[in-house]
């Protein structure tokens, strides 16, 4: 079955950088674009980026752009989300998801999450 | 950018109550709307796609409508396990922005 698993989450000071990682399971994930959407706490959804199956593509929410960075390595069937200049409002749980990626958009499996939390 | 406004925030209901929740695009969006489902402590889950489309598994008391820029999630005769946040996504261009969400709850 299709499993997200995330990683790299955890406590770093404003100004610090984390790399999360999303390892793909149970599909063939080249074919297959990755979304991130984050949840701070008590709050709502909050799309963040996306990548493309092959990636050839990839946006951004604009609260992110120019700090955060997606990437992904076909050989490790693993989805990257590199954080810098991390800042108090980037704390949310981070969720890796897989969009559905026929001609239209919209996600079909969401991982468990990882919980990063920006405080000095 | 397209912003989504989902009314109400929240909503009290009763066990076999019918609840209907508002999504409103900022810009025609055709059919390009997705509706998830988020219980407690939990990750998101896929209702309903394309405005209408439900998602495999999902049970036929959910029903979404509508087109360009209304739209409608339904769900009659309410099960204790309906008590959850939704929220609609716009999957017609990037950034595919979410509502804000509606809790329902009894």
């Amino acid at each position: 079955q299709v499993q997200l698993v995330e990683s790299g989450g955890g406590v770093v000071q404003p100004g610090g950088s984390l790399r999360l990682s999303c390892a793909a399971s149970g599909f063939t994930f080249s074919h297959f674009a990755l979304h991130w959407v984050r949840q701070a706490p008590g709050k709502g959804l909050e799309w963040v980026a996306f990548m493309w199956y092959d990636g050839s593509f990839e946006s951004y929410a604009d609260s992110v752009k120019g700090r955060f960075t997606i990437s992904r390595d076909k050989s490790k069937e693993t989805q990257y989300l590199q954080m810098d200049n991390l800042r108090a409002e980037d704390t949310a749980v981070y969720y890796c998801a897989r969009d559905y990626s026929g001609s239209v958009y919209y996600i079909d499996h969401w991982g468990q999450g990882t919980l990063v939390a920006v405080s000095s | 950018d397209i912003q989504m406004t989902q009314s109400p925030s929240s909503l009290s209901a009763s066990v076999g109550d019918t609840v209907t929740i508002t999504c409103r695009a900022s810009q025609t969006i055709s059919s390009y709307l997705n509706w998830y489902q988020q219980k407690e402590g939990k990750a998101p889950a896929l209702l309903i796609y394309t405005a209408s489309t439900l998602h495999t598994g999902v049970p036929s008391r959910f029903s979404g409508s509508g087109s360009g820029t209304d739209f409608t999630l339904t769900i009659t005769t309410l099960q204790p396990e309906d008590f959850a946040t939704y929220y609609c996504q716009q999957g017609d261009s990037s950034p595919f922005t979410f509502g804000q969400g509606t809790r329902l709850q009894i």
